[in-house]
């Protein structure tokens, strides 16, 4: 099992640039997350869904569109990219169960910089 | 809403020396987990140890341990015969027990301590 991947790992853009940030997961969750990470900040929610075929929005959604249209993958798409979208994206899954065990995989990490 | 603080930006600990950090976490719900993630820098997430907040009894992960103070809403992160591997950003989290609503099983995030060990 591979867990979660992100593509790419790394990427320059020039403000006004689109891209797409895909994450894929083998494990079947229902779950699946986009965070972001800045300096001081931890990590923030994005998007997330809670299952094929539907999205929502998180803390800092401004900027960003998601897709699910598989289970296994979750699209994080910037249509005009700014320099406050330079940071750290991860993508995380979870099995989408209440309980302890309801643990959240996160992927390797996508570095993003906007010129 | 919550809101997680680690108030601690750096930490440093000699290697086989013992190193807590500190987190503390505003929430009104009773019920919900805790969590602490290790980032090297490789940057991969990576679950140390989870309590669940009905529990009285402190989670143990081997040389990891926490100690969790509900009232006061505290979760620090007692590391034991810390090693060199042990260096990274250590972040605190907080989760709803309760996956509908508002909650949808996210985490919330402190702002991260960062972990140096000395030889």
């Amino acid at each position: 099992n591979a867990g979660v991947t992100q593509t790419p790992k790394f990427r320059v853009l020039k403000t006004g640039q689109s891209m797409t940030l895909l994450c894929a997961q083998d494990m079947n969750h229902e779950y699946m997350y986009w965070y972001r990470q800045d300096p001081g900040m931890g990590l923030r929610l994005i998007h997330y869904s809670v299952g094929e075929g539907t999205t929502a929005k998180g803390e800092v959604p401004d900027g960003y569109n998601v897709s699910r249209l598989k289970k296994q993958n979750f699209l994080l798409g910037l249509e005009s990219a700014a320099p406050s979208q330079t940071s750290v994206y991860f993508c995380a899954s979870s099995r989408g169960t209440s309980g302890i065990g309801e643990t959240q995989y996160f992927g390797p990490g996508t570095r993003l910089l906007v010129l | 809403a919550q809101t997680v603080t680690q108030s601690q930006p750096e930490m440093s600990v000699q290697e086989a020396e013992t190193v807590t950090l500190s987190c503390t976490y505003d929430t009104s719900e009773s019920d919900y987990y805790l969590f602490w993630y290790k980032q090297p820098p490789s940057r991969q997430m990576i679950l140390v140890i989870r309590q669940e907040a009905y529990k009285q009894q402190n989670a143990t992960e081997n040389r990891f341990s926490v100690n969790f103070q509900k009232a006061a809403k505290s979760f620090s992160l007692k590391i034991s015969d810390s090693q060199l591997g042990d260096a990274a950003m250590y972040f605190c989290a907080y989760r709803s027990a309760f996956l509908w609503g508002t909650s949808y099983g996210k985490l919330t995030f402190g702002q991260g301590t960062i972990l140096t060990v000395h030889p």
